[in-house]
């Protein structure tokens, strides 16, 4: 149980698109989603925090306009770079937790993104 | 400040037993959970305290003391494949989780 499901897995494209990513929760209602950002060799680094129906919580120094969330229903929310430059470049994680903390947030595999 | 601290490094020979410290300084506490990551993947869930004391799940045990803000996640048997970043993560007062830097395990045959 509790199986989170990331796509794309890898992104090549230009600088300048804009990429989406979509992390779903196959067999649980999540009540509450996350996304981070992991540079090579570097520790999580949590972007914002997502709970359905509602605005998105960004950590400081991450650009709302930049990194659009959305948190259309209790199994889907999507990240979207909006004109991606090299600099985005990096590991983007979504993860999923049913109910509050006590329970472990579960994560998707990853997107890998490269901006050319 | 909300503060976890793990070691940035450990070595460990196969078949032997690693201990890897957690200790934590946060904001309230909601429980202590222990994540696995090997490179290039995303992080797996390993284990959850919120009580002092010790939980054990096969090879992996994790300890808990609220009073010392202290975790530590135990190995036993160790296997090659256990090589990979150990994180220890806290949930706060707002059920945030603040994240340790991790701890990259290498394993020696």
């Amino acid at each position: 149980g509790a199986v989170v499901s990331q796509h794309p897995s890898w992104v090549i494209c230009k600088s300048g698109t804009s990429v989406k990513i979509e992390c779903r929760s196959l067999d649980f209602q999540a009540t509450t989603m996350f996304w981070y950002r992991q540079f090579p060799k570097q520790s999580l680094m949590l972007m914002a925090t997502s709970n359905e129906g509602s605005k998105a919580t960004y950590e400081q120094g991450v650009e709302k306009d930049k990194f659009l969330i959305n948190h259309a229903s209790l199994t889907l929310s999507t990240l979207t770079v909006t004109s991606a430059h090299p600099e985005d470049s990096s590991f983007y994680i979504c993860s999923a937790r049913w109910d509050r903390g006590h329970q472990p947030q579960h994560f998707g595999d990853g997107t890998r993104l490269s901006i050319l | 400040g909300q503060n976890i601290d793990q070691p940035t490094e450990m070595t460990a020979t196969e078949g032997a037993i690693v201990q890897i410290n957690c200790t934590y300084q946060t904001s309230g506490f909601n429980g202590l959970f222990w994540y696995q990551q090997h490179a290039g993947e995303a992080p797996t869930f390993l284990s959850y305290n919120v009580l002092d004391g010790l939980e054990e799940k096969g090879r992996f045990s994790s300890f808990l003391s609220r009073s010392k803000g202290y975790s530590y996640l135990l190995l036993k048997e160790l296997q090659m494949k256990d090589s990979a970043s150990y994180l220890c993560a806290v949930s706060d007062s707002n059920y945030q989780l603040i994240w340790g830097a991790g701890t990259k395990l290498i394993i020696k045959p």
